[in-house]
């Protein structure tokens, strides 16, 4: 049962444009959003969040939506850079549902100079 | 150390085989995760712990499987008589509070190969 839910895989940019990476997510309880970004061989490291009450959140260059009525959340990263290219990880927890975290299967982004 | 280191960072065992695998969070943090992260998938939970006390390993996924903090910082992953199922990046993730948070601090993983 994967309660969030990342389906491409993988992402090609062109450097400069923008990259809109998707997520979906089944659990209408979930509370808060998070977006992790991941390069070979270290550990996810934490990008930005958002609260189930708000639609927007913003941090430089990196933007995430929420729609809570569709159950979907994007990250828009704007322009997109060489260095972005790593593996993106979209992320949920409920205050009610324990102490986890649970992660979508990530996407993989290529930002081609 | 200023980040969350992990040991060792590639293990090969054969399968029957019993493993450990070491946590250093950041000093100070409360709460310590580890997650199993399987090819071409997320991170999933495994357990947590807030200090010493283990409040959540409904993610462990046999008896095979077990966790320790006995101090409250460093924290041991232990895996008796391994399977080629086990096979995965072992993750370690703190955060200086209490609960949930989200916005974990991960270590680099540790790689288990069973043969």
């Amino acid at each position: 049962d994967q309660q969030v839910k990342q389906n491409s895989p993988s992402l090609s940019v062109q450097e400069g444009r923008i990259s809109i990476l998707n997520c979906d997510y089944t659990n209408s309880m979930f509370d808060y959003f998070l977006w992790y970004k991941k390069y070979p061989a270290e550990g996810p490291t934490f990008l930005i969040s958002i609260s189930s009450i708000k639609d927007k959140n913003e941090d430089g260059r990196f933007t995430v939506f929420l729609n809570k009525s569709a159950k979907h959340l994007s990250l828009h990263i704007v322009p997109s850079q060489p260095g972005d290219s790593a593996v993106y990880f979209c992320a949920a927890f409920s205050y009610t549902g324990g102490f986890k975290t649970i992660f979508g299967a990530g996407t993989r982004l290529f930002v081609k100079a | 150390g200023a980040g969350v280191s992990q040991s060792p960072r590639y293990k090969v065992a054969k399968r029957g085989q019993d493993v450990a695998l070491r946590c250093d969070p950041i000093s100070g943090h409360v709460s310590l995760f580890w997650y199993q992260q399987a090819l071409g998938q997320g991170p999933e939970f495994l357990t947590y712990f807030q200090n010493e006390a283990q409040l959540d390993k409904s993610g462990l996924p046999s008896d095979r499987f077990f966790a320790e903090r006995p101090e409250g910082s460093v924290s041991t992953l232990k895996i008796q008589r391994t399977q080629q199922e086990d096979s995965a990046v072992y993750l370690c993730a703190s955060h200086v509070a209490a609960g949930v948070t989200g916005e974990l601090f991960f270590g680099e993983g540790s790689r288990l190969t069973v043969l």
